[in-house]
């Protein structure tokens, strides 16, 4: 199995601008989510689907992030407009519910908005 | 909400050496996780662990659910141990599958 894909790895993007984060979850799981990691408040539960439906999206920041995933194999997150403090490493992550609860991690990616 | 403690937070070894990091936390978990985050920022699985003791080459792993804390064991440390290891905890109920992590253990293992 490729584990968990994310796309890009890396994006660098001016304030105001639109940004949209990718994420392929391990095939098979039904649980899908999105963390992120900075410096001063570590890594945080941002939302999660359970079969393709948003759960539980009480750690989003505020309503300049959206999340969606169309189907069991994309999901998509979304900042608009972006802004410096967005600066930090986003991860998704995927397990299934039905087999153990283990979470699998993506490489993450590094956003930076200057 | 619970919340995850781990010690200590720094930590620089000898290559060779032996190594003990604590995870406590405040309330009963349905499981518990434990990653090493690399010098490049994965996160990799080490453990899923709700009880007892697992091993894994030269590390192992020991929760003990109803003292609350869980021990992450690293013996003969290697340069490429290095790196930030979590714990991460889940709690079912009334939270759904949620993973809470702690604030980490920074190792850094020298020649």
């Amino acid at each position: 199995d490729a584990g968990v894909i994310q796309s890009p790895r890396h994006e660098v993007t001016e304030m105001g601008q639109e940004v949209t984060l990718r994420c392929k979850p391990i095939s098979g799981h039904d649980y899908l989510f999105w963390y992120r990691q900075t410096m001063m408040r570590g890594l945080e539960l941002l939302i999660y689907f359970n079969n393709n439906v948003p759960i539980d999206d009480s750690g989003m920041p505020e309503d300049r992030f959206s999340a969606k995933m169309p189907n069991a194999s994309f999901s998509t997150l979304k900042i608009q407009p972006s802004e410096p403090r967005d600066s930090a490493v986003y991860f998704c992550a995927s397990s299934s519910g039905t087999a153990s609860y283990e979470q699998y991690f993506g490489p993450g990616t590094r956003l930076t908005v200057t | 909400g619970i919340q995850v403690e781990q010690s200590p937070p720094d930590l620089i070894l000898q290559e060779g050496a032996n190594s003990t990091l604590r995870c406590n936390f405040s309330d009963s978990v349905n499981n518990l996780q434990w990653f090493h985050q690399n010098p490049w920022g994965q996160l990799i699985n080490l453990f899923y662990i709700p009880s007892g003791t697992k091993q894994n080459g030269r590390l192992s792993a020991t929760t003990v659910a109803t003292e609350r804390y869980s021990l992450l064991y690293i013996s003969s440390s290697q340069t490429t141990d290095s790196g930030v290891y979590f714990c991460a905890v889940y709690r079912l109920t009334g939270g759904g599958n949620k993973l809470t992590f702690g604030t980490g253990t920074q190792l850094k293992v020298e020649l």
